[in-house]
């Protein structure tokens, strides 16, 4: 089946720092959503972001399709940041649930 | 709109019990799929219902089943609970079948089950 690797797993930052985390799947796919875990355990839609790029506010992502990979950058980080984030994909053709990696945990230090 | 809803939030159940959980999607959302969170296995995919159909199912036990009601609301339900099924249950909705695999997912806040 599909691998999707996320990384790095682990990242601390300084308050203001930026940072990309980086999303690698190993198969063709027509979905890929990026999500920010909280400390409640819901999931928080960053982006639907099949292919192209996109910007909502300090973040943004880049899906590039064709080499398989995605990259969330977070800007200027804060406190509020912390948490783990996923990359979700479905890969094309079939029958649609979400494969996720294993995440990214950040904490974002004062 | 009012985002996903899950009930109850938490939950502590004995080994052997059963347990039922709730799920109300989006409005005008149709399908409802459900998830499973653990330390050890990370965020596992178990079944989704469309317009009241099991469309796909994960690699889970018969123990886990569920149901969709003509309001798009889902119910799942865990028979002869074992330690191991302590977890965070995670529901989503979008507006048309997952399969279809254009349509952006949105996930309710989950039920953490702990079995003792």
């Amino acid at each position: 089946g599909i691998q999707v690797e996320q990384s790095p797993p682990d990242l601390i930052l300084q308050e203001g720092a930026n940072s990309t985390l980086r999303c690698n799947f190993s198969d063709s796919v027509n979905n890929l959503q990026w999500f920010h875990q909280n400390p409640w355990g819901q999931l928080i839609n960053l982006f639907y972001i099949p292919s192209g790029t996109k910007q909502n506010g300090r973040l943004s992502a880049t899906t590039v399709a064709t080499e398989r990979y995605s990259l969330l950058y977070i800007s200027s980080s804060q406190t509020t940041d912390s948490g783990v984030y996923f990359c979700a994909v479905i890969v094309s053709g079939s029958q649609g649930n979400l494969i996720f990696g294993k995440g990214t945990k950040l904490s974002v230090k004062p | 709109k009012a985002g996903v809803t899950q009930t109850p939030r938490y939950l502590i159940k004995t080994r052997g019990q059963q347990v039922t959980l709730s799920c109300s999607p989006i409005s005008g959302h149709r399908s409802v799929s459900w998830y499973q969170q653990t330390p050890g296995q990370g965020l596992q995919f178990l079944f989704e219902y469309f317009s009241e159909t099991q469309r796909n199912k994960g690699n889970f036990p018969g123990r886990f089943s569920g149901r969709q009601f003509s309001n798009s609301r889902s119910e799942m339900n865990v028979s002869t609970l074992e330690l191991g099924d302590s977890a965070l249950y995670l529901c989503a909705s979008s507006p048309e079948a997952a399969y279809r695999g254009r349509h952006e997912q949105y996930f309710g806040p989950g039920t953490r089950l702990t079995v003792t």
